[in-house]
């Protein structure tokens, strides 16, 4: 079976210091995994995805992830937070052996940047 | 090109009432979907369709019904609206090359 789990509820930073946004998962099958971002009464937008290609993915906006099978975890990170990267952000699983799109949610984040 | 468009956006309704839920997409996608957000709890899967005609149940089906009589439109249908339904619903289409999940804004929906 698939879960995803992320490790923090709320994060909080200053800005122009990094972001670290945890997540690990769990999932029988090679995933896919995708983080996606909800800025405040907005639908979710992808910011990056793993599809086995390389294990350091990079989106946008300086979001980068890390796929760690070893650790079966899958960080966002961003070097240096900006005011308007304060939104909620959800790490998603999709398990390739499978078109059903049975996806799977974290429970999300919420991440705050302070002036 | 609107991509996935949901209406309407807000509605409050009465215990009991009944209410459907458009969405509709021009992406050409096969597969779409209807989630619900609440608080704490990311989203939920309510229901979704591989193509149309077709439709299967996901994590919360229970007092929600869904048609996909065509492949740009996915309904989805509260038949006797419960407190519990409070919430806000989105709708998404996915690329099955990618995987990449497109996302309508939301309904908020609130049950008095």
């Amino acid at each position: 079976a698939q879960s995803v789990t992320q490790l923090d509820s709320h994060v909080s930073v200053s800005e122009g210091t990094p972001v670290l946004l945890r997540c690990n998962y769990s999932s029988s099958y090679s995933p896919s995994l995708f983080w996606y971002v909800q800025h405040p009464n907005k639908g979710l937008q992808l910011l990056l995805k793993y599809t086995s290609a390389a294990t350091l993915v990079k989106g946008i906006n300086g979001f980068e992830a890390e796929f760690k099978k070893s650790e079966t975890s899958f960080h966002l990170t961003k070097p240096s937070a900006h005011m308007s990267d304060a939104a909620e952000y959800f790490c998603v699983v999709s398990p390739t052996s499978s078109n059903t799109g049975k996806l799977i949610f974290g429970q999300g984040t919420t991440l705050q940047v302070k002036p | 090109n609107a991509g996935v468009t949901q209406t309407p956006k807000f509605r409050v309704l009465k215990t009991g009432q009944s209410m459907t839920l458009l969405c509709a997409q021009d992406m050409n996608h096969e597969y779409m979907y209807w989630y619900r957000q609440d608080p704490g709890m990311g989203l939920r899967l309510i229901h979704y369709s591989v193509g149309e005609g077709t439709t299967a149940k996901g994590e919360v089906p229970d007092g929600y019904n869904v048609s996909r009589l065509k492949k740009q439109n996915f309904l989805l249908g509260l038949e006797s609206a419960a407190p519990s339904q409070t919430s806000v619903y989105f709708c998404a289409t996915s690329d099955t090359n990618t995987g990449e999940l497109f996302f309508g804004e939301g309904s908020r929906l609130t049950v008095l």
